[in-house]
């Protein structure tokens, strides 16, 4: 079956830390897709960063990189000198099948000043 | 990045009434669009998929005949709740992608039946 797992339901970090948002992922299929979307608490979903089953390289994004171990299936992301605007939820997914995505059940993090 | 509006953005209705959320891509042609579905503190959930010019497909579940979706146009897919209920309260959100894996996500719309 194929499914995502988010550990974390909350997470603190100081401002101007690192953080690391844990995800994990079950599928069969060889070639899959991973996203993390952030959602503040205006409800939309906001892109954040894509990494392709095949790509032999991390992703990055300005402050966001995807920390993807293919033999753990584990594809965390981590935000690099965290700002309070950071403070929402992220949610981890993979695309299955006609580009289906499957979320994670997200992990609230708060940035403290 | 792609932009994907919403309409309306906060719905309040009576039990029985039939209500329209509309979701447009602005800026790129949508080939597939997806409806989500969140409750409060829970993870969104896939209703159904839709291809320009072709009926939906509805995940396991999703009652199609009160989840009607039309998909008319490259930029726009409607989503018409029928005869709404206090359990179809929720937070609807839309996306769209143009043929490449990521999707890109509507504001969303709450939609509370009193």
């Amino acid at each position: 079956a194929q499914k995502i797992t988010q550990t974390q339901p909350g997470m603190f970090v100081q401002e101007k830390e690192a953080v690391t948002l844990d995800c994990t992922y079950d599928t069969s299929d060889p070639s899959y897709g991973l996203f993390w979307y952030k959602q503040p608490s205006s409800g939309e979903m906001i892109f954040l960063i894509y990494q392709g089953s095949y790509d032999q390289q991390n992703a990055t994004e300005g402050r966001y990189s995807l920390n993807f171990q293919k033999a753990r299936k584990s594809a965390n992301l981590v935000i690099s000198a965290s700002q309070l605007g950071d403070s929402a939820m992220y949610f981890c997914a993979m695309s299955v099948g006609y580009n289906k995505l499957i979320f994670g059940a997200g992990t609230r993090l708060a940035v403290h000043p | 990045g792609a932009v994907v509006s919403q309409h309306p953005s906060w719905v309040i209705c009576k039990s029985g009434t039939s209500v329209k959320i509309e979701c447009r891509s602005l800026d790129f042609q949508a080939t597939t669009m997806f409806w989500y579905r969140q409750f409060p503190k829970q993870s969104l959930m896939l209703m159904a998929t839709s291809n320009e010019g072709s009926k939906a497909t509805y995940e396991q579940g999703v009652e199609k005949d009160k989840f009607l979706i039309n998909h008319a146009s490259l930029t726009l897919s409607t989503l018409t709740v029928t005869s709404a209920h206090p359990e179809d309260s929720s937070f609807y959100i839309c996306s769209g992608t143009s043929g490449d894996e990521t999707q890109y996500f509507g504001p969303g719309t709450r939609l509370l039946v009193l």
